[in-house]
């Protein structure tokens, strides 16, 4: 079992590109997420989906799109990438009780120029 | 406002020393407390979780506290070895599934 897989795991874009981040899970979860993490701050929530089909924004949405394409698939798209995007993401999945455990990715490191 | 402070910043110790990592937190409505650990260039990974009515949950040579009413949770490591070089991260749930991450302790062990 692979758990939770991204790609790329690293990207350097230009200001204005576009591209979508990958996220794939054999877990059979439920709920998946995107972080965002930046140097000396905590993890913060881009966007989620609580089940196949559903997608919420979270708290720092702007600048982002996703598509949660099945149960195991949920992609990160930036449409026109900004210097403030550089970042490492996080793609975490869980089922769906509160204290279930998030379980994440290995992170996409991603600098944008 | 929801915070969750941790402290201190980053902390260098010998192999085989204990330490203490702490975690305040300004959280309503609690619902459970997790420490993660993260190893560089990887994702965070959970240690422990503590609900409302747990004083203290162990995890190998991990240990952590919850003091419900003060707000403060401690995660301590015992005995430490080079592998517990990582940053340790304290996550609260709040009633409403919202989760609030601190930022986390650079932990830094030397032999």
């Amino acid at each position: 079992n692979a758990g939770v897989t991204q790609t790329p795991k690293f990207q350097v874009l230009k200001t204005g590109q576009s591209m979508t981040l990958q996220c794939a899970q054999d877990m059979n979860h439920n709920s998946m997420y995107w972080y965002r993490q930046d140097p000396g701050m905590g993890l913060r929530l881009i966007y989620y989906s609580a089940s196949e089909g559903t997608t919420d924004k979270g708290e720092v949405p702007n600048g982002y799109n996703v598509s949660r394409l099945n149960k195991r698939e949920f992609s990160l798209r930036l449409e026109s990438a900004a210097p403030s995007q550089t970042s490492v993401y996080f793609c975490a999945t869980k089922r769906t009780g509160s204290t279930d455990t998030q379980y994440f990715g290995p992170g996409t490191r991603l600098t944008v120029l | 406002k929801n915070q969750v402070e941790q402290s201190p910043q980053s902390l260098i110790i010998l192999e085989g020393k204990n330490c203490t990592l702490q975690c305040n937190y300004t959280v309503s409505p609690f619902s459970n407390l997790r420490w993660y650990k993260q190893d560089t260039g990887r994702g965070p990974v959970s240690l422990t979780i503590m609900t409302f009515s747990e004083n203290t949950k162990s995890n190998g040579r991990y240990t952590a506290t919850l003091d419900a009413d003060t707000k403060q949770s401690s995660l301590h490591i015992t005995a430490s070895q080079l592998s517990d070089s990582a940053s340790y991260i304290c996550v609260v749930s709040a009633s409403n599934y919202q989760l609030i991450w601190g930022a986390g302790t650079k932990l830094i062990i030397k032999p």
